[in-house]
């Protein structure tokens, strides 16, 4: 079973519209993350919650809203579609370990490619 | 704000070693990572080092560390085609969850 499961994979949508893309781990973890990744393969937090808490929200249009209904789930809904949301975007979810390092070890999904027309 | 830095491309050829260099600016993560991405898929971590440390070997990987220049190296012995992928490396800022990734270097293993 994957690990950490993303869908969809990719995403193909038209400027203006609303989209969800959907996450789930069934590591245990408790913290969970969104990443999103440009055509230059640079890679960016956008938020990070903890046990469904919100614990990072980057400078993120409030356009990108993150849900965790619990926390084996994080969601992403994105309103109103641009053109520069286009990118592959990235679930992530991380052990709470009490032996360092406590941080740092991130199990990625495969990604979701989200293509704005 | 944080920067990681790396360079864009490496090419080697099969049997020999490759060197990722990696540059970053927080002197306060206590550890720092390599990450390698393979065509569509997610990063999956492949070591870490404790920055107290100056080598770390785990297997055909070694991790060199100069924390004084604040310079990351990954050295990939008898590199093979299996290992084409991007490489990124990653600090923690401030010693939070939150990881700050270098730009990524692509590297390409011709036979």
């Amino acid at each position: 079973d994957t690990a950490v499961s993303q869908t969809p994979k990719y995403l193909v949508t038209q400027m203006g519209n609303d989209k969800s893309i959907k996450c789930e781990q069934n590591l245990g973890h408790d913290t969970m993350y969104w990443y999103k990744q440009d055509s230059k393969k640079f890679l960016k937090i956008m938020f990070s919650y903890n046990n469904k808490e919100l614990i990072i929200n980057e400078t993120v249009p409030n356009r990108f809203s993150p849900k965790s209904p619990d926390k084996a789930h994080l969601n992403l809904h994105i309103n109103s579609l641009e053109l520069g949301d286009s990118a592959v975007y990235f679930c992530a979810s991380s052990p709470r370990i009490e032996m360092p390092p406590r941080w740092g070890k991130l199990f990625f999904g495969s990604g979701t490619q989200l293509s704005v027309l | 704000g944080e920067d990681v830095e790396q360079s864009l491309f490496l090419s080697v050829r099969e049997g020999d070693s490759s060197v990722i260099n990696c540059t970053y600016t927080d002197s306060s993560s206590t550890y720092l990572y390599w990450y390698k991405q393979e065509p569509g898929a997610g990063l999956q971590l492949l070591t870490y080092i404790f920055s107290n440390m100056d080598m770390k070997q785990d297997q055909r990987l070694t991790v060199l560390l100069n924390k004084k220049d604040k310079h990351l190296s990954l050295r990939i012995a008898d590199t093979q085609t299996g290992d084409s992928a991007i490489y990124f490396c990653a600090e923690s800022e401030g010693n939070t969850d939150k990881l700050i990734f270098g730009t990524g270097t692509r590297l390409q293993v011709f036979p």
